[in-house]
């Protein structure tokens, strides 16, 4: 997957149920960034981290928690306190602000 | 922060005619303009991107245009194809990247 790689590529969320969303690089890219997308929609930035164990929240990081304990690995969890968690999942990565990103090939969060 | 403003949001095209996709942007510090390509249920892929160096970019049938002082950048593809039907991202870079809204074209055979 260009480098990048998100797992699962479906997921099913009860309600009051937190899940976790898995994105992996090795591109050795610093950078890293989960938006979220819904039909029809732009882009939106949940999350996103520059270096390891360092991290900002985005535009809508209300309802999600990650962690950045390794280079290679930023994990996006939706929280029970995310009501409208339905939507298309995406990870990013870049070397730096003078290069366009990678993306992973998205999760679609549905609950049932 | 930035501000990145994209238009049309749909736009539907015949078969061989040139599409145009405008996008605005606010924070003069910006510096790189990429464009992204999402085929439907996929995801975004970089087709083109500009540095505020450079006025002009092509790559076949692709070009991208940058105006730093009315701070506007533009996509324009040639010759459309069926497969260039898609939803393409406008972004500028800040502190992080800021996305257009995105536009749906459709390339009518």
């Amino acid at each position: 997957d260009g480098g990048i790689t998100q797992s699962p590529k479906y997921l099913f969320r009860k309600e009051g149920q937190n899940v976790t969303l898995s994105c992996e690089q090795n591109l050795n890219h610093d950078a890293m960034y989960w938006y979220r997308q819904d039909p029809g929609q732009g882009l939106r930035l949940i999350y996103y981290s520059q270096i390891v164990n360092d991290f900002q929240k985005g535009d809508i990081a209300e309802g999600y928690s990650v962690s950045r304990e390794k280079k290679e690995s930023f994990p996006l969890t939706v929280t029970s306190a995310q009501k409208n968690p339905t939507a298309f999942y995406l990870c990013a990565s870049t070397p730096d602000r003078s290069h366009g990103y990678t993306f992973g090939s998205g999760t679609r969060l549905t609950v049932v | 922060g930035e501000n990145v403003e994209q238009h049309p949001s749909t736009l539907s095209v015949q078969e061989g005619d040139s599409a145009v996709i405008k996008c605005t942007y606010s924070d003069s510090a910006s510096n790189y303009f990429p464009w992204y390509k999402q085929e439907l249920g996929k995801r975004p892929q970089l087709i083109i991107d500009i540095r505020s160096n450079v006025g002009e970019k092509k790559d076949q049938r692709i070009a991208v245009t940058l105006n730093k002082t009315a701070k506007h950048f533009s996509l324009h593809i040639t010759e459309t194809q069926p497969e260039d039907s898609a939803v393409y991202f406008c972004a500028a870079t800040g502190n992080q990247f800021y996305f257009g809204t995105g536009t749906s074209l459709t390339v009518i055979p």
